[in-house]
């Protein structure tokens, strides 16, 4: 089945720092999506960006589908951009496969 | 709206007691899912639904039974639970277009059970 890496697994930055973080896949995918866990354990969806470039805010989102590859950009982050954040693509079944996640830390 | 609402939030059973998940969700979405969440393991889906009346097995089936009687609720059983079976489970949905999930994905709060 498809496979989805993401990296780095950890980072730590400063409050105000930028960060780009990567999500490789296997396979063409029709859909990928980019979702953020909190603290609190609760998951929202991002981005859906099967490919091109969307912005929300300090947040950005390009994928390169050709290449197989999304990037998420967090701009001047604060400590509330602190969690998990996950890249999922489109599986053989048609469902959503996660990749482990990058765990984000922002210090004040 | 609601969105995806999952009961209970914590739940401690012993290893052979049953028990069922709630999932309800208020935006006329037809596909639900139910995924597990383990650390270091990502989330694994469980099972899903496409409709009312229609359900398949994801990546980590075994121990779970699911049905789909309403477009709105998606429960989810635990027949005889396992200690492996400790874990969060998060329930979640989309409306398709196009295809089954050519639209985000939305989730619901998680419930953390403990099976001991």
């Amino acid at each position: 089945g498809i496979q989805v890496e993401q990296s780095p697994p950890d980072l730590i930055l400063q409050e105000g720092a930028n960060s780009t973080l990567r999500c490789n896949f296997s396979d063409s995918v029709n859909n990928l999506q980019w979702f953020h866990q909190n603290p609190w354990g609760q998951l929202i969806n991002l981005f859906y960006i099967p490919s091109g470039t969307k912005q929300n805010g300090r947040l950005s989102a390009t994928t390169v589908a050709t290449e197989r590859y999304s990037l998420l950009y967090i701009s001047s982050s604060q400590t509330t951009d602190s969690g998990v954040y996950f890249c999922a693509v489109e599986g053989s079944q048609g469902n959503l496969i996660f990749g482990k996640g990058t765990k984000l830390s922002v210090k004040p | 709206n609601a969105g995806v609402t999952q009961t209970p939030k914590f739940q401690v059973l012993k290893t052979g007691q049953s028990m069922t998940l709630q999932c309800a969700q208020d935006m006329n979405h037809e596909y639900m899912s139910w995924y597990r969440q383990d650390p270091g393991m990502g989330l694994r889906l469980i099972h899903y639904s496409v409709g009312a009346g229609i359900t398949d097995q994801g990546e980590v089936p075994n121990g779970y039974n699911v049905s789909r009687s309403t477009t709105e609720d998606f429960p989810l059983r635990l027949l005889s639970a396992a200690p492996s079976q400790t874990s969060v489970y998060f329930c979640a949905s989309s409306y398709p277009q196009g295809g089954l999930l050519n639209s985000p994905l939305h989730f619901g709060n998680g419930t953390r059970l403990t099976v001991t």
